[in-house]
């Protein structure tokens, strides 16, 4: 079974910019989080989704938001793109609410 | 507030060698799960290990076993026969069974196993 799939893997913009950022779960899984990874400020949750309804979301600006499509598929969108928003991008999935998440290769987010 | 603790910014073991990595975890809900995951420089984390709040018995996966201590809220893990492939960093985190899956996860410890 393949597993949790994020693309792109490394993307470079410059500030004021826009991304969306793509995760495709493992098949059959329907919970999907985010999570970002900074060097400074470790490994924070950003938001998940269960059957395309977001149930929870941390703290981050509204700059920040996300969706689930009906085939479990999550974007995460980032708008007016600020130099701190380089991280490296997690994505993980879970057959169900409470189960093990399995995470993606993450998408890396250089902003210059 | 919920929190997870991880001392040792960075550990270094000889392969073989067996190596704990310390993980404390600080929260009053009685139902929680602990996670251990491995990340390599390639930066996907990979899943290694689970225990439950309510599992009597400490968790084992192949070479990994996680040394559960309720009372003193803490989880620890225990790579044996460390090998040089087991190099990456490992956090620890922590879910609370309240209708989310949200993972709170510690700072990390990097462990490096030299031949």
């Amino acid at each position: 079974k393949a597993g949790v799939t994020q693309t792109p893997r490394y993307l470079i913009k410059t500030r004021g910019q826009q991304v969306t950022l793509s995760c495709s779960p493992i098949s059959g899984h329907r919970s999907v989080s985010w999570y970002q990874q900074t060097p400074g400020q470790g490994l924070q949750f950003l938001f998940e989704y269960f059957s395309e309804t977001q149930r929870n979301k941390g703290n981050f600006p509204g700059r920040f938001s996300g969706r689930q499509f009906s085939n479990s598929r999550s974007e995460m969108n980032v708008s007016t793109l600020e130099l701190g928003d380089s991280a490296l991008y997690l994505c993980a999935s879970s057959l169900a609410s409470g189960a093990t998440q399995y995470f993606g290769p993450g998408t890396r987010l250089l902003v210059l | 507030a919920q929190k997870i603790t991880q001392t040792q910014p960075g550990m270094f073991v000889q392969e073989k060698e067996a190596v704990t990595l310390d993980c404390t975890y600080d929260t009053s809900d009685p139902s929680y799960g602990l996670f251990w995951y491995k990340q390599p420089s390639s930066g996907e984390m990979i899943f290694l290990i689970y225990q439950g709040s309510y599992d009597q018995q400490n968790a084992t996966e192949g070479r990994y076993s996680l040394n559960f201590q309720k009372a003193r809220k803490s989880a620890n893990l225990v790579i044996s026969a460390s090998q040089l492939g087991d190099s990456a960093m490992y956090f620890c985190a922590m879910r609370l069974y309240v209708n989310t899956d949200k993972l709170i996860f510690g700072t990390g410890t990097r462990l490096q196993v030299f031949p």
